[in-house]
């Protein structure tokens, strides 16, 4: 069983870039959601695909968006990065069984380490 | 009022020592409650999964939760220096986890 997968693990922007992260969800996993980790700080969730449809989204501008592709790997794209934006961006994985049910357990990657400079 | 505040420590102990981590949360609608720990560098690794008040008991971790206070508890015996990491509390809802800010904690030998 292969865990979570995530590229790349560190990425140096300039603000006003953008910047694309992938992940590849655990094996037998149909939803995945990502979460910015700021420094000191506990995981803040972005939002969650579900049969690649985003599934609930967090307090992130529009210029956060992703994608979930039939394999269930998924991108999270971020225009127009801010210095605020330099963060541990993690990917995660579930089983759920319908859309917007209480959530399973996730299973995160070890994420992208992403500094806006 | 955030929607789960967690004791921010950091906390040190000897090894052997029982080590207590606590949580609170504000929104009674979901039930289910997790507990992360998270090494350096790493991403968060699952270590308890509970939906119901009461312990639950995996090895030297102990999972606790009181709906009645809305409060959510780790225990650690037997503490290891293998256990310093940073520990995160959650709250599960729909289609999210809302997790506590983490607690760092360091065993030392």
């Amino acid at each position: 069983e292969t865990g979570v997968t995530q590229s790349p693990t560190h990425l140096i922007k300039t603000r006003g870039q953008q910047v694309t992260l992938r992940c590849s969800s655990q094996s037998g996993h149909n939803t995945v959601s990502w979460y910015q980790q700021a420094l000191g700080q506990g995981p803040q969730f972005i939002f969650q695909y579900y049969r690649e449809e985003e599934n609930g989204r967090g307090n992130f501008p529009p210029r956060f968006s992703g994608l979930q592709f039939p394999n269930y790997s998924s991108e999270l794209n971020v225009n127009a990065l801010e210095l605020d934006d330099s963060a541990l961006y993690l990917c995660a994985s579930s089983l759920n069984v319908r859309s917007l049910a209480p959530q399973a357990p996730l299973h995160f990657g070890n994420g992208t380490r992403l500094t806006v400079t | 009022q955030k929607e789960v505040e967690q004791d921010p420590g950091p906390l040190s102990v000897p090894e052997g020592a029982i080590v207590s981590l606590n949580c609170t949360y504000s929104n009674s609608a979901f039930q289910y409650f997790m507990w992360y720990r998270q090494y350096s560098r790493k991403g968060p690794e699952l270590l308890m999964y509970t939906y119901s008040s009461g312990n639950k008991e995996d090895g030297r971790f102990t999972a606790q939760v009181d709906k009645s206070s809305k409060y959510i508890s780790l225990f650690i015996r037997d503490s290891q220096p293998s256990d310093s990491a940073t520990y995160l509390c959650a709250r599960s809802g729909k289609g999210k986890l809302t997790f506590g800010q983490g607690t760092i904690l360091t065993v030392h030998p």
